[in-house]
């Protein structure tokens, strides 16, 4: 089954305790995004990747790391976690490196950060 | 820089009533327009896309939407919603070539018996 798939899917943790949250997609999709969706302000990207070895910065990179080292995983890390961060995040995924296709979503992992 | 602006922030209707929800986008090329739902607790999916071509656009589940260039606009409409279409719905759009989709704050639909 086709599907963009994050772990973990809820998160609680503490300020300053390094995480990363995962993203693997079994598409062959060149274009991985992260997003993240907070309430009154709609989903904001993160990074994107237009292919491996290749990220950009999205709107709100700032207190984020990514890599893709690989075509299919799209890790999205938080070096030093701050209350700020807690959110509801998304990868997805999609075959153009335009944009130009559908965009597939996870299922979303949401992050408590104390 | 692009923008999508979604005027209404929440929705409610009565099941059977008709729906629009206007999206507008400051871009001046050529767009890439899309609208997205999210159910409650899921994940967003597509509903439609408009790509070129014919300016109304048909999706899933009988939404319907109408790209006017000349009013930057790319609204979408329901003829009769249903109670399952509770859902937050995002436009998004994209120019020509490598630029990330840019999404609006989404407008949440609440639809009551």
């Amino acid at each position: 089954e086709a599907q963009v798939t994050q772990n973990p899917r809820y998160l609680i943790t503490v300020t300053g305790k390094k995480l990363t949250v995962t993203c693997s997609q079994n598409m062959n999709h060149e274009y991985m995004s992260w997003y993240r969706q907070d309430p009154g302000l709609g989903l904001r990207q993160i990074y994107y990747s237009m292919n491996v070895e290749v990220t950009d910065k999205g709107d709100v990179p700032e207190g984020y790391k990514v890599s893709r080292k690989e075509k299919r995983n799209f890790p999205l890390i938080l070096e030093s976690p701050s209350p700020n961060q807690t959110s509801l995040y998304f990868c997805a995924s999609s075959f153009y490196a335009g944009v130009t296709g559908e965009l597939f979503f996870g299922e979303g992992s949401r992050l408590t950060v104390l | 820089a692009q923008s999508v602006s979604q005027h209404n922030h929440h929705v409610i209707l009565s099941e059977a009533a008709s729906l629009e929800l206007g999206c507008n986008y400051s871009y001046g090329g050529t767009v890439n327009l899309f609208w997205y739902v999210q159910y409650p607790g899921q994940h967003l999916q597509l509903l439609l896309k408009y790509f070129s071509g014919d300016p109304l656009v048909k999706g899933i589940k009988g939404f319907e939407a109408e790209f006017i260039k000349s009013k930057f606009s790319f609204n979408l409409r329901k003829p009769s919603v249903q109670w399952s279409d509770t859902a937050e719905y995002f436009c998004a759009v994209n120019g020509a070539g490598n630029t990330p989709l840019v999404f609006g704050k989404g407008t949440r639909l609440s639809v009551i018996a």
